[in-house]
């Protein structure tokens, strides 16, 4: 099955740099890669997806990248803000016909913005 | 639109008891996905709802169970209780149109004593 590896686990950044979260999915069949941003005590929100026809897609100061022949993805936030700070997860699923299929998450990257 | 709304928030069982969860979807989503998020395992998938059909299930003890009904609202039942099962359980409801993702609710706290 899909195995989905997320690095780094914590990212530590100064306000107004950028941080970059890294992913890895095995099964070349995944075909949607959404990100999700959860704050303590809320469920996950949607924060930008891609799809793997897609090679890459901002939404202003967020942007996740794909390489489908390497199998991986990346969240890319510029300008951060202590706002920000959350846990980020990524996720891969082969989501067809009005199916979200199955998301398989990483494991979480804690970011924490200072001031 | 309201968003994913699940109910209740917090709930405390007892071991071999049994739960049930409750989760409305987006008006208009077809689809309910539910998922058990622990510090150890992280979210995990346990199955998807489309139309009142299970279309996936992830890898969990048939205790787990699931249900959807005519109107898009999906139940969860865990059955015989055990401590592991203290978890945040999540609900996400998807679109007929899969690029418009998933949302979730808030999700319950289960606590097992």
């Amino acid at each position: 099955g899909e195995n989905v590896e997320q690095h780094p686990s914590t990212l530590s950044v100064q306000e107004g740099d950028s941080a970059v979260i890294k992913c890895t999915y095995s099964d070349s069949a995944s075909n949607y890669f959404p990100w999700y941003k959860q704050e303590l005590g809320k469920g996950p929100q949607l924060i930008i997806d891609i799809r793997s026809n897609v090679g890459e897609k901002k939404d202003q100061r967020i942007a996740v990248t794909l390489n489908k022949t390497a199998k991986h993805f990346s969240l890319h936030i510029t300008e951060t803000q202590p706002e920000d700070s959350a846990v980020y997860f990524c996720a891969a699923s082969w989501g067809y016909g009005g199916s979200q299929g199955n998301l398989i998450f990483g494991k979480g990257t804690k970011l924490s913005v200072k001031p | 639109k309201a968003g994913v709304t699940q109910t209740p928030r917090y709930l405390i069982k007892t071991r071999g008891q049994q739960v049930t969860l409750s989760c409305s979807p987006i008006s208009g989503h077809r689809s309910v996905s539910w998922y058990q998020q622990t510090p150890g395992q992280g979210l995990q998938f346990l199955f998807e709802y489309f139309s009142e059909t299970q279309r996936n299930k992830g890898n969990f003890p048939g205790r787990f169970s699931g249900r959807q009904f005519s109107n898009s609202r999906s139940e969860m039942n865990v059955s015989t209780l055990e401590l592991g099962d203290s978890a945040l359980y999540l609900c996400a409801s998807g679109d007929r149109d899969i690029n418009k993702g998933a949302f979730f609710g808030q999700g319950t706290r289960l606590t097992v004593v």
